[in-house]
């Protein structure tokens, strides 16, 4: 069976900061795709990222960064220079190729203090 | 295009009443997900349509739980005899198939039994 874990739960930082939010996965499979979703407190989640589990590539998108290690599992994601507007629980999530099914980490609430 | 979207926001029931939500995913998406949220939980999976076909469902969709797409287009979840265990918030999704199993979640409904 497929597992994500999120070990912070909640996060608290003041502007302006760097701050990485950790993903673990497990899975058997060589064929995957892990996720971020960002759920702000209207409850929709948004999607963020997608990578497949060939591609270990790191991403960059503006003040955010994804670092995919398979050797240790993780997939983290760093928000820098973080903005108040940055505020939200969020999920990482991994999918088996041919599956539908999205499998969630517990998610990180994030607070960001002016 | 109009996103996921989904009716009602809220609703708050008495224990043992039936309920019936209704999602109308982005237009021309033939995958739909329903998932369930407890709180501080990430989402969990209930049931997979692809076009009208209900296609898979997961061990947490009890026999008090039915979903539909009559059409293929929207989706509507009934729960019967509702309890309190069924307060969460249902989340609906949907996938084009192309995009590598991108989900694009509405905003939910939030269920409150009393």
């Amino acid at each position: 069976a497929q597992k994500v874990t999120q070990a912070q739960t909640e996060i608290s930082v003041v502007e302006k900061e760097d701050v990485t939010l950790d993903c673990v996965y497990e899975t058997r499979d060589t064929t995957y795709y892990l996720f971020w979703y960002k759920q702000p407190p209207s409850g929709e989640l948004v999607f963020l990222i997608r990578r497949n589990s060939f591609d270990e590539q790191n991403e960059i998108s503006g003040r955010y960064s994804w670092n995919f290690q398979k050797s240790t599992s993780s997939f983290n994601f760093t928000i820098t220079a973080s903005q108040v507007v940055d505020s939200a629980v969020y999920f990482c999530a991994l999918i088996l190729q041919g599956a539908q099914k999205l499998v969630f980490g517990q998610g990180t609430r994030l607070t960001i203090n002016p | 295009d109009t996103g996921v979207s989904q009716d009602p926001r809220h609703k708050i029931t008495k224990r043992g009443q039936n309920v019936t939500f209704r999602c109308d995913p982005i237009s021309e998406h033939n995958r739909l997900y329903w998932y369930r949220q407890t709180l501080g939980q990430g989402p969990e999976f209930l049931t997979y349509f692809q076009n009208e076909a209900q296609l898979e469902k997961s061990r947490l969709l009890s026999d008090r739980f039915s979903a539909e797409r009559p059409k293929g287009s929207f989706s509507t979840l009934e729960i019967q005899r509702t309890e309190q265990g069924d307060s969460a918030m249902y989340l609906c999704a949907s996938s084009s198939g192309l995009a590598a199993y991108e989900q694009y979640f509405g905003p939910g409904t939030r269920l409150t039994v009393t």
